[in-house]
């Protein structure tokens, strides 16, 4: 059972324009939400994250939108860039009571293609 | 500040020997944990060590192990390689469970 989807495999955007990549989770007790880039043969790069006590935070043109009653969350990268492209994943956590269990479960990823 | 660095890189074995990749984390950070990347199941959770004791592991079979040492580092062993072991093999390190995690390039493992 994928508990944290991506349902774009793929995304294509003009330079300049805004790009929004989507990511869906169903349990409920993910409480902090992360954003990754990948490019082909380097690991992930961290890029933004959100706890579920807020339902924004920004950094420069990376914005990341949560909407904990539909179980969404969003990143969104303005102005985008040729370099922007890449696999994006969003990953969730959660803290289980009586314990830790911080462990990432991740989506599939998206690729972004940022056209100039 | 060196970030995540991971040995070796690339990596050819066959069915059935063992293998052993080798995670440094950034300077300071306590937590490694470490993910298998494949093209048809994305990134997945392996284990994730801190202070030199498993806090959480995925739901792989018994034949992935870790370790990790009291300067941080961290090593990953998979014995009885199987063809499906093969994948990018990612170290991720944070100052403490929960944080951001910072990967390294990876290592590729390929099980002929």
């Amino acid at each position: 059972d994928q508990q944290v989807k991506q349902n774009s495999p793929s995304l294509s955007v003009q330079e300049g324009r805004i790009s929004i990549l989507n990511c869906d989770y169903t349990n409920s007790m993910f409480d902090y939400f992360l954003w990754y880039k990948k490019y082909p043969a380097e690991g992930p790069t961290f890029l933004i994250s959100i706890s579920s006590i807020k339902d924004k935070n920004e950094d420069g043109r990376f914005t990341v939108f949560l909407n904990k009653s539909a179980k969404h969350l969003s990143l969104h990268i303005v102005p985008s860039q040729p370099g922007d492209s890449a696999v994006y994943f969003c990953a969730a956590s959660a803290v289980c009571s009586g314990g830790s269990n911080y462990k990432l479960t991740f989506g599939k990823g998206t690729l972004l293609t940022v056209n100039p | 500040k060196a970030g995540v660095t991971q040995t070796p890189r690339y990596l050819i074995k066959t069915r059935g020997q063992q293998v052993t990749l080798s995670c440094s984390p950034i300077s300071g950070h306590r937590s490694v944990s470490w993910y298998q990347q494949t093209p048809g199941q994305g990134l997945q959770f392996l284990f994730e060590y801190f202070s030199e004791t498993q806090r959480n592991k995925g739901n792989f079979p018994g034949r992935f192990s870790g370790r990790q040492f009291s300067n941080s580092r961290s090593e990953m062993n998979v014995s009885t390689l199987e063809l499906g072991d093969s994948a990018l093999y990612l170290c991720a390190s944070s100052l403490a469970l929960g944080e951001g995690r910072y990967f390294g390039p990876g290592t590729r493992l390929t099980v002929t």
